[in-house]
């Protein structure tokens, strides 16, 4: 089935670092990504919504600038959390809407990058 | 803009008991629902989905659930608990009008106790 890698899967990393977070469809083509944020013990939220060849569709409340999303071609997505701070400490997770992978493909996830921001 | 409540952020069961978690959804348009669990540090796995096709649906694991439009609900159930199943449950809705991007619930916390 259609597989998605997200990397990489954990970072620990200073305050004023910028980290890039990768996410490959494997075995299928992506023209959109959605990146999704998990505070600790809490839900999912969507951030933005990347398109290959356009700009990215943030959700309100999240920082255009803090959070650079590009989709650059229909198997890589990358979101960039630029200047980290601890408050970005969090768990950043990608997925491919349904139908990415073939007809009757559910929205396959990556498994995940931990962010720790000292 | 479709939604979803989940009833209780923590249900405790003993093992071997029925597992019932609930789910109720918001939308103005056919909705998509998903059941997604995570285990501690790991990411999401699908447990089931209804897509519009059969009311009841069976999942991995031996979960199912129902989706009742006149209720709204999408609650899931396992008829008897296993210590495995502890792990956070989170219910989600999309549609077509919002990319099918999923919008979550809160999640329920599933403790199995022997």
């Amino acid at each position: 089935g259609a597989v998605v890698s997200q990397h990489p899967s954990w970072v620990i990393c200073k305050s004023g670092t910028s980290v890039k977070i990768e996410c490959r469809s494997l075995d299928f083509q992506a023209t959109t990504m959605f990146w999704y944020r998990q505070f600790p013990k809490q839900s999912l939220m969507l951030m933005a919504t990347s398109n290959e060849g356009s700009k990215a569709t943030y959700e309100q409340g999240v920082e255009k600038d803090k959070f650079l999303i590009n989709h650059a071609s229909l198997t890589l997505s990358t979101l960039t959390v630029t200047s980290a701070h601890p408050e970005d400490s969090s768990f950043y997770i990608c997925s491919a809407p349904p139908g990415a992978g073939g007809r009757n493909q559910p929205q396959h996830f990556g498994d995940g990058t931990r962010l720790s921001i000292l | 803009a479709q939604s979803v409540t989940q009833l209780g952020s923590h249900v405790s069961v003993s093992e071997g008991a029925l597992v019932l978690l609930r789910c109720n959804y918001s939308s103005s348009v056919p909705p998509y629902l998903f059941w997604y669990v995570q285990y501690p540090n790991q990411g999401l796995q699908l447990l089931l989905k209804y897509t519009s096709a059969a009311t009841l649906v069976k999942g991995i694991n031996g979960f199912e659930a129902e989706f009742k439009k006149s209720e709204t609900s999408f609650h899931l159930t396992k008829p008897s608990a296993h210590m495995s199943d502890a792990a956070e449950y989170f219910c989600a809705v999309s549609a077509r009008n919002s990319g099918y991007a999923l919008n979550f619930g809160k999640g329920t916390s599933l403790l199995v106790t022997p």
